[in-house]
């Protein structure tokens, strides 16, 4: 089955730039996602990559992709105190038939210190 | 526009019982999709209903159920809980749950089952 593998935390100090890394092991993957979460709170999309595609810019957030290697990546330019969170990469295709049912990596929690 | 609402937040059953919890979509979203999160295991997709339908489904004991009303609103159903069980169950959101149709998670309903 889909299975997809995150380092569990990084800490980096504000104004650094983060990169959370992430591989899966899925080659139909069809979707890869950025999420968020706060403490007490849901999850937030922050980002997706087609899997044609290499790299995403979005303000500050940036998403690489190697296909090839099934390893994707977050950089987070900049990095402030309110970025302190867990990060989640995910991964759908549309084998499934829809692509609601998404697989999670085990998250990675950033530690923004001053 | 309000945003996914579950209820209720926090929940304590005993084994053996049973439990359902309630999701609101966002107005006008028609997929609802419900994934279990546990310190060990992590997140994982339990089902996924569009128009009244289960669509899509994960790799959970039967124990776990859910259904969905016409006005999307879904609920899902755990019987004979186990210590286990005990999880945040999160449900998200979204129009048609195909392609990149954005998921919109809720806040979440945490059960403690003692």
């Amino acid at each position: 089955g889909e299975d997809v593998e995150q380092s569990l935390f990084l800490s980096v100090r504000e104004g650094d730039s983060s990169v959370i890394n992430c591989t899966y092991t899925d080659s139909s993957s069809t979707y890869l996602y950025w999420y968020k979460q706060e403490p007490g709170a849901g999850l937030q999309l922050l980002t997706y990559i087609f899997s044609n595609m290499d790299m995403k810019q979005d303000q500050r957030l940036t998403v690489l992709l190697n296909k090839k290697d099934k390893h994707l990546s977050l950089r987070i330019a900049d990095t402030q105190t309110g970025d302190s969170a867990i990060y989640f990469c995910a991964e759908s295709n549309t084998n499934t038939g829809t692509a609601s049912k998404l697989t999670f990596g085990t998250g990675t929690r950033l530690q923004v210190t001053l | 526009k309000a945003g996914v609402t579950q209820t209720p937040r926090y929940l304590i059953k005993t084994r053996g019982q049973q439990v359902t919890l309630s999701c609101s979509p966002i107005s006008g979203h028609r997929s609802v999709s419900w994934y279990q999160q546990t310190p060990g295991q992590g997140l994982q997709f339990l089902f996924e209903y569009f128009s009244e339908t289960q669509r899509n489904k994960g790799n959970f004991p039967g124990r776990f159920s859910g259904r969905q009303f016409s006005n999307s609103r879904s609920e899902m159903n755990v019987s004979t809980l186990e210590l286990g069980d005990s999880a945040l169950y999160l449900c998200a959101s979204s129009y048609t749950g195909t392609g990149i149709d954005e998921q919109y998670f809720g806040p979440g309903t945490r059960l403690t089952v003692t």
